[in-house]
């Protein structure tokens, strides 16, 4: 069965501490993956994504993510932590079912940053 | 810039009402999508289309319909607002393909009491 699991529910950085939001995937053939942030009382924004090629990714505010295929993991991280980089992140995955491409979220993990 | 606008941000319902809830996207997207925000459940999908008039059950599709008369426009629909139909909905649109990340409103807090 698909899922993507994010394995902790809260992460705690100080500011100006690199950052890592875990996220593992199981999902049968070679998987799209991609990253959101959801700041307080608004709809999901986009980060970034993985499809094919180089498995470092960059995307928006300085994030990056890796891809590790043996893993099977997709790891946010940031060099430099902000205040401002505080919120709920998400991973998702593409999976095909039923004809259709769908996207299959995990729980999501608050991400707090400390001044 | 994508665009994806819900017609409400807070909504309190009666138990039985029927609701409507309206999305509204800017960018000509094949996709577009209704999903449903628990806390420690993420975002489950509830309905989708991709194309005009058509539409296809998402994981939890029991208690909602939908509709997609325009291209522009998806609309969830709760036949009868029950209690556990209290939650987050959020709306979203895509481009057709599975590499296409998908854009989402700002979502609208549903509570029926």
């Amino acid at each position: 069965a698909q899922s993507v699991a994010q394995p902790e529910d809260q992460v705690n950085v100080a500011e100006g501490n690199p950052l890592t939001v875990k996220c593992t995937y199981s999902v049968s053939g070679n998987p799209y993956l991609f990253w959101y942030v959801q700041y307080p009382n608004r709809g999901l924004q986009f980060l970034l994504k993985y499809i094919t090629g180089d498995n470092l990714v960059k995307g928006s505010y300085g994030f990056e993510a890796e891809f590790n295929k043996s893993q099977t993991s997709f790891h946010l991280k940031k060099p430099s932590a902000l205040v401002s980089d505080s919120a709920l992140y998400f991973c998702a995955v593409r999976y095909f079912s039923g004809g259709y491409n769908k996207l299959i979220f995990g729980a999501g993990t608050r991400l707090a940053v400390h001044p | 810039d994508v665009k994806v606008t819900q017609s409400s941000r807070y909504l309190v319902k009666r138990t039985g009402e029927k609701v409507f809830l309206e999305c509204v996207q800017d960018m000509d997207h094949e996709n577009m999508f209704w999903y449903r925000q628990d806390p420690g459940l993420g975002l489950r999908l509830i309905y989708f289309s991709y194309d005009v008039k058509m539409k296809e059950k998402g994981d939890i599709p029991e208690g909602y319909s939908v509709s997609r008369e325009k291209k522009e426009r998806f609309s969830l629909i709760l036949e009868s607002a029950s209690t556990n139909q209290t939650s987050m909905y959020l709306c979203a649109s895509s481009r057709e393909g599975p590499r296409h990340e998908q854009y989402f409103g700002p979502g609208t807090r549903l509570t029926v009491t």
